[in-house]
């Protein structure tokens, strides 16, 4: 079945620092993947869907300055949260579709700490 | 466009039955199931699409009623593994593109 990859799984920044989560589709190819943020207890927010090629789409209320999204090539999207701040603390999850007719195969997930 | 399950949480002994419900106010074009586990990413479980289909494996399958904009989820003889949190995903018009998560339900197996 489809991987997908995410690194780091938990990661712990000072505040004003930048962090990249990168996210990658092992055995298949997503032109397209999604990135998520999850707080405790609570349901998945879609942040940004991002393109390979071309410019990310952020969901209204997302700060694309603040939530830098690439997509260079097919298998490989990278998310970087600029100037973190501790309310940034959460889980942010990456997620990619090997067809259009599966479901959607979720990375494990990166816990992002601000201090 | 958030779907809207229910309920929020289920308290179950082994070997007793579930049912989760998934339902949208816009037209749905596709309703996925996931599994979550504490600390952990979701697991994806199904997708149906529209056209009214159910589909299962072993002890958990699904239904999906385009009428009513509805996804049912049923665990019957429910295990201590099915503890978690399970959410419904759903596509709007295609099934390309982004999909709108539920807010879940928790749902715990006790022995």
């Amino acid at each position: 079945g489809a991987v997908v990859s995410q690194h780091p799984s938990r990661v712990i920044c000072k505040s004003g620092t930048s962090v990249k989560i990168e996210c990658r589709s092992l055995d298949f190819q997503a032109t397209t993947m999604f990135w998520y943020r999850q707080f405790p207890k609570q349901s998945l927010m879609l942040m940004a869907t991002s393109n390979e090629g071309s410019k990310a789409t952020y969901e209204q209320g997302v700060e694309k300055d603040k939530f830098l999204i690439n997509h260079a090539s097919l298998t490989l999207s990278t998310l970087t949260v600029t100037s973190a701040h501790p309310e940034d603390s959460s889980f942010y999850i990456c997620s990619a579709r090997e067809y259009n007719n599966y479901g959607y195969t979720f990375g494990s997930g990166t816990r992002l700490t601000v201090v | 466009q958030q779907p809207v399950q229910s309920p929020q949480a289920v308290i179950l002994r082994e070997g007793e039955d579930a049912v989760i419900n998934c339902s949208s106010s816009k037209a749905l074009y596709s309703v996925h199931w996931y599994r979550q586990k504490h600390g952990e990413a979701p697991v994806f479980l199904m997708i149906l699409l529209k056209g009214g289909e159910q589909k299962g494996h072993e002890k958990i399958s699904a239904s999906f009623n385009e009428k009513k904009q509805q996804s049912s989820l049923y665990l019957t003889a429910s295990q201590l593994s099915y503890s978690g949190t399970y959410f419904c995903g759903s596509t709007f018009s295609t099934n390309a593109g982004k999909s709108t998560f539920g807010d879940g339900t928790t749902l715990t197996v006790k022995p």
